[in-house]
């Protein structure tokens, strides 16, 4: 399996801040990482797949990056609404696995 | 626009065999890949395995030997049989639309709202 390791596991930033999750592949899965945000009692939603591409619908303060074995989520300017759980997937491998997440909270 | 919805027993004791079904609206079943995903409390996203109307299948090496899916594009819904559960299957259980293998798209872009299942005597 295709181990997803993500860094930090916690973060507390403030609005406005600009903050960066970290997603690590245990193999190279080429640009087949998607990201996810999960509020409290919700159902994740998709914001950025391929590795880069930016869902419809979803701000433009998100972006993300990388390939291979690295990758990054991006949050230009954190609004309120932001503060909640991301999780990377990767897709490479028919044997889906997500990262353990990364709760963004309030400062 | 495409809804999921999940239905469930919401109980089930351990050793029984669970049976929970996605029914999709909006949208037609054939086209896609459908994932299965599940949460247990407090905990972060463990994919289940996928499965399209052709009948292509891939399950998570935990869960393989005890998991099921199928699709009846005539009811466009979906189902996941989960046997012999224990106390550790307990979580939210999410079928989500997997745009696998579609041209220039990726991920898991549609989910249902989830369904709580207690695995409890």
């Amino acid at each position: 399996d295709i181990q997803m390791t993500q860094s930090p596991s916690s973060l507390s930033a403030s609005v406005g801040d600009r903050v960066t999750i970290t997603c690590r592949a245990s193999q190279s899965v080429s640009n087949y990482l998607n990201w996810y945000q999960q509020k409290s009692g919700k159902a994740p939603k998709l914001l950025i797949y391929g590795a880069s591409s930016l869902q419809s619908g979803v701000p433009s303060r998100f972006s993300g990056s990388g390939s291979g074995t690295d990758f990054t989520l991006t949050i230009s300017s954190l609004q309120p609404e932001d503060f909640a759980t991301y999780y990377c997937q990767q897709t490479y491998s028919p044997l889906y696995t997500f990262g353990q997440g990364t709760k963004l909270e309030i400062k | 626009q495409v809804q999921l919805q999940e239905s469930g027993p919401g109980l089930a004791k351990p050793s029984e065999t669970l049976s929970l079904t996605c029914t999709v609206s909006g949208g037609s079943i054939s086209s896609y890949y459908w994932s299965w995903i599940r949460q247990p409390p407090g905990k972060g996203l463990e994919w289940i395995g996928f499965i399209n109307n052709g009948g292509t299948t891939s399950y998570n090496p935990s869960l393989k030997s005890r998991v099921t899916m199928s699709v009846d594009t005539s009811k466009n819904q979906l189902s996941l049989i989960l046997t012999s559960v224990t106390a550790a299957d307990t979580a939210v259980y999410y079928c989500a639309r997997d745009r696998r293998l579609r041209p220039g798209v990726d991920g898991l872009d549609v989910w249902g709202q989830g369904t709580t299942v207690t695995v409890s005597s």
